[in-house]
């Protein structure tokens, strides 16, 4: 069975700065995908980044980038320049290929903004 | 488009009550999804379907039943509801493989479901 943890239950930042969340994962699939969601208040989950595994690269959009560590099945999500905006839940979650696109997700991280 | 939209947004039930969640998409996703949300326990997965009258168990599917009669619908039904099943309920869509550049998930805005 995989999984997926989330370690660190909430990250306090303040503006400006840079946090970073850690996500590992337990598999033994060669091909599949991770992803960062991030759930504020609203409840809305909203997609912040991806990666797919056969990508050395790793993934950026914007101010998010992640560092993917293959081999220690390793996802961290940066948040660079953090903005008051970006306070929310961020779980991490993680899809085989061919599983009919069922994902499973972290326990989640609090990601709190200050002035 | 209205995307994934999720019916009703808040519900209180009372333990034995019964009730039908429905969850729709306009986007003609093959497949949907059911997951339920908990404090410290992220998302989890009770049911999903891969086309129109299908479905198939998820983590945790015990309580809940779903049905699939129509491409565009996935309906969560609570038989006897139980204060365990006091959750935040989302509804998800995914496209079939191939034919959607962004391959991923679509979430509804979830429904708040209290039972006491």
């Amino acid at each position: 069975a995989q999984t997926v943890t989330q370690s660190q239950p909430e990250m306090s930042v303040q503006e400006a700065e840079t946090v970073t969340l850690s996500c590992t994962y337990d598999t033994s699939e060669s091909d599949y995908y991770l992803f960062w969601y991030k759930q504020p208040p609203s409840r809305q989950m909203i997609l912040v980044i991806r990666q797919e595994a056969y990508k050395q690269q790793n993934a950026t959009e914007n101010r998010f980038s992640v560092n993917f560590q293959k081999a220690a099945k390793s996802f961290s999500l940066k948040i660079s320049d953090s903005q008051l905006g970006d306070a929310a839940m961020y779980f991490c979650a993680y899809r085989v290929t061919d599983s009919w696109g069922k994902l499973q997700f972290g326990a989640g991280t609090q990601v709190v903004v200050t002035p | 488009n209205a995307g994934v939209t999720q019916t009703p947004k808040f519900r209180v039930l009372k333990t034995g009550q019964s009730m039908t969640l429905l969850c729709a998409q306009d986007m003609n996703h093959e497949y949907m999804y059911w997951y339920r949300q908990d404090p410290g326990m992220g998302l989890r997965l009770i049911h999903y379907s891969v086309g129109e009258g299908t479905t198939a168990k998820g983590e945790v599917p015990d309580g809940y039943n779903v049905s699939r009669l129509k491409k565009q619908n996935f309906l969560l039904g609570l038989e006897s509801a139980a204060p365990s099943q006091t959750s935040v309920y989302f509804c998800a869509s995914f496209p079939t493989p191939g034919t959607d550049l962004n391959y991923e998930q679509y979430f509804g805005p979830g429904t708040r479901l209290t039972v006491t």
